[in-house]
């Protein structure tokens, strides 16, 4: 079965410290891997991912996939309070949208 | 162009009712998947719609149902409450079902169901 784990889970750093968030993956027929930020509702758009080793980048955010690891992770550099959210990776499967756990991220001032 | 619109934004149910959700998708977007997301459990796929066919199903009972109109616009029905279905319910739209974009999944807001 198709699944999506991400690490941690819960993170708790202060106002300008750097986060690593963690994904890996299990995905029959993979072809991209998707970074969601969730912070009351709806779930914003990051990054997708189709090849590996080509970092994206948007603002103090980047994220890299390696596919033959099958692993992803996005760095927040020098974060601020409103990063605080929790982080969704999603990898499309065959038939439907295969998400993580989520890693929920607080950012202390 | 308008986002995801999902309606009604909360709803509070006693067991044993039933509720409709409604999810209208980005214009253009024929396809719209529903997810159930709880604390404990994440994001749960419940189904997807394409041109008014359930293209997939999640592993919920058959308590859950949706359909979509030709408008492209879903409801997703859930009969006899219980008070586990209490949970954020979110839909998103994309292009069709093989659309493997990013910028493809558009998620609404969602609906918080308050089951008591």
């Amino acid at each position: 079965e198709d699944k999506v784990v991400q690490s941690p889970l819960s993170l708790v750093v202060h106002e300008g410290d750097t986060v690593t968030l963690n994904c890996s993956y299990e995905v029959t027929n993979f072809r991209s891997l998707l970074w969601y930020k969730q912070e009351k509702k709806a779930p914003t758009f990051l990054f997708m991912l189709t090849s590996s080793g080509i970092e994206k980048k948007s603002g103090r955010l980047s994220s890299i996939l390696d596919k033959k690891e099958l692993f992803s992770i996005l760095n927040i550099t020098a974060t601020q309070t409103g990063d605080s959210a929790v982080y969704l990776c999603v990898v499309p499967g065959a038939q439907k949208l295969v998400f993580g756990q989520g890693t929920r991220l607080t950012i202390n001032p | 162009k308008a986002g995801v619109t999902q309606t009604p934004r909360y709803l509070i149910k006693t067991r044993g009712q039933q509720v409709t959700l409604s999810c209208s998708p980005i214009s253009g977007h024929r396809s719209v998947s529903w997810y159930q997301q709880t604390p404990g459990q994440g994001l749960q796929f419940l189904f997807e719609y394409f041109s008014e066919t359930q293209r997939n199903k999640g592993n919920f009972p058959g308590r859950f149902s949706g359909r979509q109109f030709s408008n492209s616009r879903s409801e997703m029905n859930v009969s006899t409450l219980e008070l586990g279905d209490s949970a954020l319910y979110l839909c998103a739209s994309s292009l069709g079902p093989r659309d493997r974009g990013g910028h493809g999944y558009t998620f609404g807001s969602g609906t918080r169901l308050t089951v008591v």
